[in-house]
Formats: structure tokens, C-alpha cells, sequence
């Protein structure tokens, strides 16, 4: 079992719609990341989080808004997406001790958009 | 421009024998790599992971070999089982200060492990 969890795992939006991806993570962790995979692609960086501050935002459109309401939690808001950003969008968390700690990923939401 | 590069998109071994997946890179910035795989269905899991300063790191039957000179990883799997067959992803990262930490992975291999 993964101790990133994501919710929900499955999720089809229109491009109208409104949605929210979360994630949790209890193991202390003080970074948490967003990344977006495409079939047949590796993962790609959009935010990190560290200390609950946004500290990267790789130029992503601003129909991704993300959140961190504590150390726990992570969102992802969704908001008039196109059908390219159909993907899977992972969760990741890491200790703070240096930039040698790895990823913990979640399993993934599997995004469809109509 | 892929800065971490991981040529074989497929490898196919049978029990038992040593599996070795490759990795180059392009970015001299790079000073810590790991091996991440991945099952349908689910998120990357760390494996292994090797920091600039060596030239190899085992973890049981997983060993990562950095050659820094030729800028290349490999990892080796030995003996290779069924249950390994996954995508494995090469991912590099830089120190790019404070707490940012931030992961460049390759486009990964899939390996099939035949009993």
C-alpha cells in the first residue's frame, strides 16, 4: 500500500466543470509535488510545496490551481480544462533533509476530460 | 531536450539471469539519481538511489552503477523474477538550493521477466 493516498482514482470532467484532486500524506513530509503523466511519457513536474509555500510552479496553465491547507494535504483545482490535460496527475511527498530524499508517490487519478 | 535519456523503451529477460537497464544523461548539473518502477495502475515506487560522490550502490538483489565520466547509470537486476516486470524510470535531480527538489525522469524501460 502507497502512504501517498489520492482521491478520487477516477475522475471524468467536462470542460465546464469544476473539480478537485487531493491528497494525503502522514509521514512527516514537508514537500509535496504535482505531476502530470501522459501515456507513454515520464512523469512531469508542475508544483512542489515545500513547508506548505509554493516554491515551484513550472509555468503551468492557471486552470491548475493548487493548495496546500497543511502539511498533510495537497489539492489540485480544476477549472475550464481542454481535452489535452487529460493525463494521470500523481502526488508525490519528500522529507526536507537535503535534496536526497526520494519521491514517495501516490497511485495516481486517472483524468479524462470531455 | 530529454536530459535524461533511457534508450531501450523495452527489455525481455528470462528468470534467473541479470537484467541491466541503462541511463544516459545530459545536464552535468546533475548530482543524484534514482530508479524508480512502476506497475500498472499505480504511482512510481522508489528502488535505489545513488548520490554523485559513488560509483555504485547495492540494495539486495538491485545495484545502481554511476559512471559520471561517460554520464551514464545502469541498473542491474540479479537474479531477475517475474515480479520485477514493471516500467523502471531513470529520474536525476540537482541541487537547485534551499529545499526545491526537483526530478527529471527518463521516458523508462519496460521489463518483462519470463519464467
Amino acid at each position: 500500500d502507497t502512504e501517498v493516498t489520492q482521491t478520487p482514482k477516477h475522475l471524468v470532467m467536462g470542460m465546464t466543470n469544476k473539480k478537485s484532486l487531493k491528497c494525503e500524506q502522514h509521514m512527516g513530509h514537508r514537500a509535496m509535488y504535482w505531476y502530470k503523466q501522459k501515456a507513454k511519457k515520464p512523469p512531469e513536474l508542475m508544483f512542489v510545496y515545500s513547508y506548505e509555500k509554493l516554491s515551484i510552479n513550472e509555468s503551468v496553465p492557471s486552470r491548475f490551481s493548487p493548495e496546500c491547507p497543511n502539511s498533510s494535504l495537497l489539492n489540485l483545482h480544476l477549472h475550464a480544462l481542454q481535452p489535452e490535460d487529460s493525463a494521470l496527475y500523481l502526488c508525490a511527498s519528500s522529507q526536507l533533509q537535503g535534496f536526497s530524499s526520494p519521491l514517495h508517490f501516490g497511485n495516481g487519478t486517472r483524468l479524462t476530460v470531455t | 531536450d530529454q536530459q535524461v535519456k533511457q534508450n531501450s523503451p523495452s527489455l525481455s529477460v528470462q528468470e534467473g539471469r541479470i537484467s541491466i537497464l541503462n541511463c544516459d544523461y545530459t545536464n552535468s548539473m546533475f548530482d543524484y539519481f534514482l530508479w524508480y518502477k512502476k506497475y500498472p495502475a499505480e504511482g512510481p515506487t522508489f528502488l535505489i538511489s545513488i548520490s554523485s560522490i559513488k560509483d555504485k550502490n547495492e540494495d539486495g538483489r538491485f545495484t545502481v552503477f554511476l559512471n559520471k565520466s561517460a554520464k551514464h547509470l545502469s541498473l542491474h537486476i540479479v537474479p531477475s523474477q517475474p515480479g520485477d516486470s514493471a516500467v523502471y524510470f531513470c529520474a536525476a535531480s540537482e541541487n537547485s538550493g534551499g529545499s526545491n527538489y526537483k526530478l527529471t525522469f527518463g521516458k523508462g524501460t519496460l521489463l518483462t521477466v519470463n519464467p
